[in-house]
């Protein structure tokens, strides 16, 4: 199946700070990628869709300016955790679309202390 | 909202075939059922996905109903590294996967 890989795995980060999450299509190019959070215990959520060469399409009640996603080329999508606060602290899980199926990345745990 | 029902949990032995159903009452005509897992802390596995006839591959089988309303995903023989949470989603392939709260499968020894 298609790889796709995620970096770092996991980051620990002060208050404050932006942290950047790579999502990337190894053996595929993709023109859409979406990402998800996860919180403890819960189902994924989907955050925004992420389309190579436009703007992100964000979900109802996710910061745009909060989570900036930049899809700079058909094999890389970055998510920014722009000024974290410990509520931020969830798993980060990108997927990529190649064909008609989505694959996922194998998440980023992101802990803001 | 997801448009799936899943059992919250079940349970199999190791060897024999777990069965993991899916009810999609309200699927339309050019919505695929896929089914994914996740195994605690990764990110989720495809596993198979189908439209109206039955699929199979090296991980699964795939028994969709003829109207369509429900599946069956068929592990032949679990192992203990089937354990996970199986999502049951179903989309059009050009839609954004909403993954409810899936099955929890405990496969014991």
């Amino acid at each position: 199946g298609a790889v796709v890989s995620q970096h770092p795995s996991w980051v620990i980060c002060k208050s404050g700070t932006s942290v950047k999450i790579e999502c990337r299509s190894l053996d595929f190019q993709a023109t859409t990628m979406f990402w998800y959070r996860q919180f403890p215990k819960q189902s994924l959520m989907l955050m925004a869709t992420s389309n190579e060469g436009s703007k992100a399409t964000y979900e109802q009640g996710v910061e745009k300016d909060k989570f900036l996603i930049n899809h700079a080329s058909l094999t890389l999508s970055t998510l920014t955790v722009t000024s974290a606060h410990p509520e931020d602290s969830s798993f980060y899980i990108c997927s990529a679309e190649a064909g008609d199926t989505q694959y996922f990345g194998p998440g980023t745990r992101l802990t803001v202390l | 909202d997801a448009k799936t029902t899943q059992p919250p949990s079940m349970d199999c032995a190791e060897g024999r075939a777990a069965n993991l159903p899916c009810n999609h009452s309200t699927i339309s005509g050019n919505e695929y059922v896929y089914w994914y897992r996740q195994i605690h802390s990764q990110g989720p596995q495809y596993i198979i996905h189908g439209l109206k006839n039955n699929e199979t591959n090296e991980m699964a089988s795939l028994i969709i109903t003829e109207d369509r309303k429900s599946s069956t995903l068929i592990l032949p023989h679990a192992t203990l590294r089937d354990t996970a949470v199986y999502y049951c989603i179903v989309s059009n392939n050009t839609d954004k996967l909403i993954f409810g709260t899936g099955t929890r499968l405990q496969v014991f020894p």
